[in-house]
């Protein structure tokens, strides 16, 4: 059991561009979870995937967002045109049949000048 | 939209002294869930919570969940340096789309000082 990757651990862009982040969760686990922290607060929840399909956005998740999971297995979030205000924590949690567990990635620290 | 808030914000304490961390919901989830979260890194679930008026102990930290399972609490005993971090609850949903979802309270850093 690797734990849950994510990759890069910090991105630094400038403002406009796009960046695409990946999350490999562990093996066997059919729950994916994105999740975005900003500092001094709580993380909030962005999408979420059983196997490949997403079955639910939070209304934080703007029109420049997307994120998919075309295998069931491993999941990319992507951000176009960034703005100063996408700086943030982003986090990928995935959880096991059939419990809540949630276990959580180290997180892409995303800094956009 | 369901709220978790979480009190207080900030603890700076002494080595030795116990501490309590409040979560308090505007509305009951399935249950309820502690993470400690250190710099750089990703929550770690520390313990979760599903019946009202629970109480789970792991070594000096013990969990409470209230009656009526819309608040909870953390309290630590004698605490070390190594407790240091930023606590979160969080409320899970078990009900259709939502189901794991986590919805978590703005977290409290806790601060021990040797």
């Amino acid at each position: 059991d690797t734990g849950v990757s994510q990759d890069p651990r910090h991105k630094i862009t400038k403002r406009g561009q796009n960046v695409t982040f990946r999350c490999d969760p562990i093996s066997e686990h059919n729950r994916l979870y994105w999740y975005r922290q900003t500092l001094g607060q709580g993380p909030e929840f962005l999408t979420y995937f059983q196997n490949e399909a997403q079955l639910e956005k939070s209304r934080l998740l703007s029109d420049r967002f997307s994120a998919e999971r075309p295998k069931g297995s491993f999941s990319t979030l992507e951000i176009q045109r960034t703005e100063q205000g996408d700086s943030a924590m982003y986090l990928c949690a995935s959880s096991p049949p059939p419990g809540y567990e949630q276990y959580f990635g180290p997180g892409t620290r995303l800094t956009v000048t | 939209t369901q709220l978790l808030e979480q009190s207080p914000q900030f603890l700076s304490i002494q080595e030795g002294e116990n501490l309590t961390v409040y979560c308090n919901s505007s509305s009951v989830f399935s249950s309820l869930q502690w993470y400690r979260q250190e710099p750089g890194e990703g929550p770690v679930l520390l313990v979760t919570v599903v019946t009202g008026g629970e109480v789970k102990k792991l070594k000096r930290l013990t969990f409470q969940f209230g009656d009526a399972r819309k608040d909870s609490s953390l309290h630590i005993t004698a605490a070390q340096p190594g407790d240091t971090g930023l606590y979160l609850c969080a409320g899970v949903n078990a009900g259709g789309t939502s189901y794991g979802k986590l919805t978590f309270g703005q977290g409290t850093i806790l601060t021990v000082h040797p």
